[in-house]
């Protein structure tokens, strides 16, 4: 079983702090992703990474920064928080496209709240 | 812009029937459709794929269907449990080949 660990389940930090939100996937994995969810909006993308040092904007990359130093891992950073940041946020990952892997599997969440 | 729309409302049935949900695509034609239960405070979990050439997928008491005349997929859970009280979403491959985008999820409430 793939197995995608977020390091964080709930944090809560104030407005202003850099925030890093850790992510890790046990399965040698190309593609890794990381969604944040709020009531009524559902997933959006914010930003992913299909190789190591690799990476592209989602559609609300605003205000987030991502880094993949190695395969495995996956991190999103918040430089100033903010309150509208307030959301859970999920990682996830999937193999190869070019290899007929289309199914994303998610971590547990990372329930970020920003006073 | 592709839209995918689930009933925001959430579904409430009782124990042992069928429960069925929708999703609905707009301005494009996937390859395929994905379908993944929530639990509160969880990851999404990947149940079922369909693709635009098949019309009909099962997996123990799950059917899911795809209809490209109506743009529309129905989801069905057969003799529902209690335990199948979840948020369910709909996904579909986004612009690019990479990005998934997934629905606002439509949330079953099973009682005994």
């Amino acid at each position: 079983d793939v197995k995608v660990t977020q390091s964080s389940r709930y944090l809560v930090k104030r407005t202003g702090e850099k925030v890093f939100l850790e992510c890790v996937q046990d399965m040698d994995h190309e593609n890794m992703f990381w969604y944040r969810q709020d009531p009524g909006l559902g997933l959006r993308l914010i930003y992913f990474s299909y190789d190591v040092k690799m990476k592209e904007k989602g559609d609300i990359p605003e205000g987030y920064s991502v880094s993949r130093e190695k395969k495995e891992r996956f991190s999103l950073i918040l430089e100033s928080a903010s309150t509208n940041q307030t959301s859970m946020y999920l990682c996830a990952s999937r193999g190869s496209v070019r290899a007929g892997a289309n199914v994303l599997t998610f971590g547990a969440g990372s329930r970020l709240t920003v006073l | 812009s592709q839209k995918i729309e689930q009933n925001s409302e959430a579904l409430n049935i009782q124990e042992g029937k069928t429960a069925t949900l929708t999703c609905n695509y707009t301005n494009y034609s996937p390859a395929y459709l994905q379908w993944y239960r929530q639990d509160p405070g969880r990851g999404p979990v990947f149940l079922l794929l369909i693709r635009e050439n098949e019309k009909e997928k099962r997996k123990e008491r799950l059917k899911v269907t795809f209809d490209t005349t109506l743009k529309q997929s129905l989801f069905h859970i057969t003799a529902s449990q209690p335990a199948d009280s979840a948020t369910y979403l709909c996904a579909s491959r986004g612009t690019g080949f990479q990005k998934l985008v997934f629905g606002t999820g439509t949330r079953l409430l099973v009682s005994p």
